[in-house]
C-alpha cells in the first residue's frame, strides 16, 4: 500500500545532543511538509519542500533544518534539541499540480514522538 | 485572533446521539477547507473535505458558511468508535496548499 513512513517512532535524545527523524513515502508526491505537534495543541508547519524547493516558515527556529536527498525521502535534523523541543513531529505528503482547482489534501505519516532527557 | 479556532470540548455524548462541532476562521480568501480526525497520539487523518455546496458521507456531514466563516461537522448516530479530536483545517493565506490546523474539538462517546 502507498504510505508514508516515518522512523523511527520514539525517539530520546540528550540535550544539546543532535537527532535526525526520517519520513519517507511511497506516494510519489512532489510536496512534503514537516510539523511540530505538542499535546492538545494544533500542528504546527516547520516547513516544507515543493519539489527541491525548501520553504521555511518565518516562526521556525534555526535550530530545524531539513534535507530532501530525492522525491521519496525527508529529514528533519535538530541541531541542539532543547527541553522545549520534546513534540510529536509528523510528515505529511501532498501532490500539487499548476493550476488544479481542487482541495490539496495532505497525508501524514504516524509521526515520531520526540523526548529531550 | 488565530487563523483557525475550535472549541476544545469535550463533547460528551452517549452512543447514538447527534453532536455537532463549529469553525471558524479568519481568512476571507480561503478556498481549502477539511476536517481531519487524530486519535490520541496518532496522526491527523482525512476525514473529509468540505465544498461550498456541503457534503455528506455516511453518518458524517459537512458545511461552510463563507458569509460568516465558519464549517460545520454533524456526526449522526454516534458510536464509540468516533470518540476523537477532530481537526478543522483551512488552507494558508499565502499558499493554496499550506494547510493550517485548529487545535481540536475532542469528542467522548460514552456507552
Amino acid at each position: 500500500d502507498a504510505m508514508v513512513i516515518q522512523n523511527p517512532r520514539y525517539q530520546v535524545t540528550q540535550f544539546g545532543k543532535p537527532v535526525t527523524l526520517s519520513c519517507s513515502q511511497t506516494l510519489n508526491h512532489n510536496v512534503m511538509y514537516w510539523y511540530q505537534q505538542k499535546s492538545s495543541q494544533a500542528p504546527k508547519l516547520l516547513f516544507h519542500y515543493y519539489d527541491k524547493d525548501f520553504n521555511n516558515e518565518a516562526d521556525t527556529p534555526d535550530n530545524f533544518q531539513s534535507r530532501r536527498p530525492n522525491t521519496s525521502f525527508c529529514f528533519l535534523d535538530i541541531r541542539s534539541p532543547g527541553l522545549g523541543d520534546a513534540a510529536m513531529y509528523l510528515c505529511a505528503t501532498s501532490r500539487v499540480t499548476s493550476g488544479r482547482l481542487d482541495p490539496y489534501e495532505q497525508y501524514f505519516g504516524p509521526g515520531t514522538r520526540l523526548t529531550v532527557t | 485572533r488565530k487563523e483557525v479556532e475550535q472549541d476544545p470540548g469535550p463533547f460528551n455524548v452517549p452512543e447514538g446521539a447527534t453532536v455537532a462541532f463549529n469553525c471558524t476562521y479568519s481568512n476571507s480568501a480561503s478556498q481549502s477547507f477539511f476536517w481531519y480526525r487524530q486519535d490520541c497520539r496518532k496522526e491527523p487523518k482525512l476525514l473529509m473535505s468540505v465544498y461550498s455546496s456541503g457534503n455528506e458521507d455516511g453518518r458524517f456531514t459537512a458545511q461552510l458558511n463563507r458569509a460568516s466563516q465558519y464549517i460545520s461537522l454533524l456526526i449522526r448516530d454516534s458510536k464509540l468508535s468516533d470518540s476523537a479530536t477532530y481537526l478543522c483545517v483551512v488552507n494558508s493565506m499565502d499558499s493554496s496548499y499550506k494547510l493550517i490546523f485548529g487545535s481540536g474539538t475532542r469528542l467522548l462517546v460514552r456507552p
